[in-house]
């Protein structure tokens, strides 16, 4: 079974351009989550999806920041305009919904896009 | 709201011996616990959690993890340390119930290095 997959893997921009991270959950994955490292610091949550729609988006930094889900499939995170302060390690995760509530479910990880804004 | 704290941001251990990697967290009522670990160019990787019942957690890689409640803490452990251990290592947190477990609380993660 794939895991979480994310593309690309790697990214370098100049200041003021536009990046646009995919991230294919587990097939099967109604939760789908946002997550951000930037250098030297805490994995921050950014996102969460309920299939198509936002659950939570309280993380998010700002306004050039859109992420969507359409179809309740793969997601797409946007930066625009990009600055200098939004290079880090941006993570995508999945996780089942269970009936009957929160149960601990497992959230899996992709392998991160590496985002570096010049 | 809460928080993890790793007080380590590295643990230096040689190859063979045990080694600990120390997290306490705070959180509103009882707690979902997890590690992950995260090798050198990689993505986060499962490797435990803690629910509920047993306060002693194994998981992936010969690692465990004993839950205390008292203490408000999720130590992560392993009896012989590998050279291929050497990793980052982080500790996340949710609260239980009200269907908030999605979102992670992280420390600031704990760089093993396990020594030839």
């Amino acid at each position: 079974e794939a895991g979480v997959t994310q593309f690309p893997s790697h990214s370098v921009i100049e200041k003021g351009q536009t990046v646009t991270l995919r991230c294919d959950p587990i097939s099967g994955h109604d939760n789908l989550y946002w997550y951000r490292r930037v250098m030297g610091k805490e994995i921050k949550f950014l996102l969460h999806f309920v299939k198509e729609s936002k659950q939570d988006e309280s993380g998010m930094p700002n306004n050039r920041f859109l992420a969507e889900r359409t179809g309740g499939t793969y997601s797409t995170l946007k930066v625009q305009p990009a600055e200098l302060e939004d290079s880090g390690v941006y993570f995508c995760a999945s996780s089942q919904v269970r009936r009957g509530g929160s149960s601990g479910n497992t959230i899996y990880f992709g392998e991160g896009s590496w985002l570096t804004v010049v | 709201a809460q928080s993890v704290a790793q007080p380590e941001d590295q643990v230096n251990v040689a190859e063979g011996n045990p080694l600990t990697v120390k997290c306490t967290y705070s959180v509103s009522g009882n707690p979902y616990l997890f590690w992950y670990v995260q090798y050198p160019n990689r993505g986060l990787q499962f490797l435990l959690k803690y629910i509920t019942g047993d306060n002693l957690v194994k998981g992936s890689y010969g690692f465990e993890a004993e839950f205390n409640k008292s203490q408000t803490s999720f130590h992560l452990k392993k009896p012989s340390a590998l050279v291929s251990d050497s990793a980052l290592y982080f500790c996340a947190v949710t609260p239980k119930g009200g269907g908030s477990n999605y979102k992670l609380t992280f420390g600031k993660g704990t760089l093993l290095t396990v020594n030839p």
